[in-house]
């Protein structure tokens, strides 16, 4: 079993839409959490970080962290056709030890 | 956050032949680290250099295949040796500022061996 699992998608949702993007991890001692965004032929940008539980919100974007059911979800409202890319969700025990990424979802929004 | 230039954005390279990839940061940082990402796949963590001490290498990733070098603070480099068209892929710096809020990458050396 991977310590961090996300479908792979393709998700194709027309423009306007909430995405709805998920990885579920096995690891507890996880503490830090990252979404990055990956568009073709460019490095990940970091997109969003929380630390344990929670929300955090960033304009369109909402990230929620569930460490009870080791689940964190991105949520995109509004969503336009610039946010067509792969979304990868990471995370990390401590600010200093490896960050471990979840295979991405490729998302696409259709206009 | 965190500037980070890596060259050369791309390459060709013969099988059989070595490539340096050169990683500079905007800012003095402890940690540096080099990915691998190959093609439709996520980022597999090939070695953490710090400064002044040997990298540390993960598990499938050895010093004689992926030498670092890593002279300061600034600065890293990662060698892909004797390389095979296995090799290809994009290799990305990345580094983490120690504040748990994420790491952030160069743009990536995307490698292609023929």
């Amino acid at each position: 079993q991977k310590e961090v699992e996300q479908d792979p998608g393709p998700l194709s949702v027309p423009e306007g839409a909430i995405v709805s993007l998920n990885c579920t991890y096995s690891n507890s001692a996880f503490q830090y959490f990252m979404w990055y965004r990956q568009y073709s032929r460019k490095g990940p940008e970091l997109l969003m970080y929380t630390y344990s539980s929670g929300n955090k919100e960033d304009g369109r974007f909402t990230a929620q962290v569930d460490k009870s059911s080791k689940y964190i979800s991105l949520f995109i409202r509004d969503s336009q056709p610039s946010d067509s890319a792969t979304y990868l969700c990471a995370m990390s025990n401590s600010s200093a030890s490896k960050i471990i990424f979840g295979s991405g979802t490729r998302l696409s929004i259709r206009p | 956050s965190a500037v980070i230039s890596q060259k050369p954005s791309r390459d060709i390279c013969q099988r059989g032949t070595s490539l340096t990839i050169q990683c500079q940061v905007d800012s003095q940082v402890t940690m540096m680290f080099w990915y691998r990402q190959q093609p439709g796949q996520s980022l597999t963590l090939i070695a953490t250099a710090n400064q002044g001490s040997e990298a540390t290498y993960e598990s499938g990733f050895v010093i004689d295949k992926f030498p670092i070098s890593r002279p300061n603070l600034t600065f890293s480099t990662l060698t892909v040796s004797n390389m095979s068209p296995e090799d290809s892929s994009i290799y990305l710096c990345s580094v983490e500022p120690g504040t748990g809020r994420g790491a952030f990458f160069g743009q990536g050396t995307r490698l292609t061996v023929v």
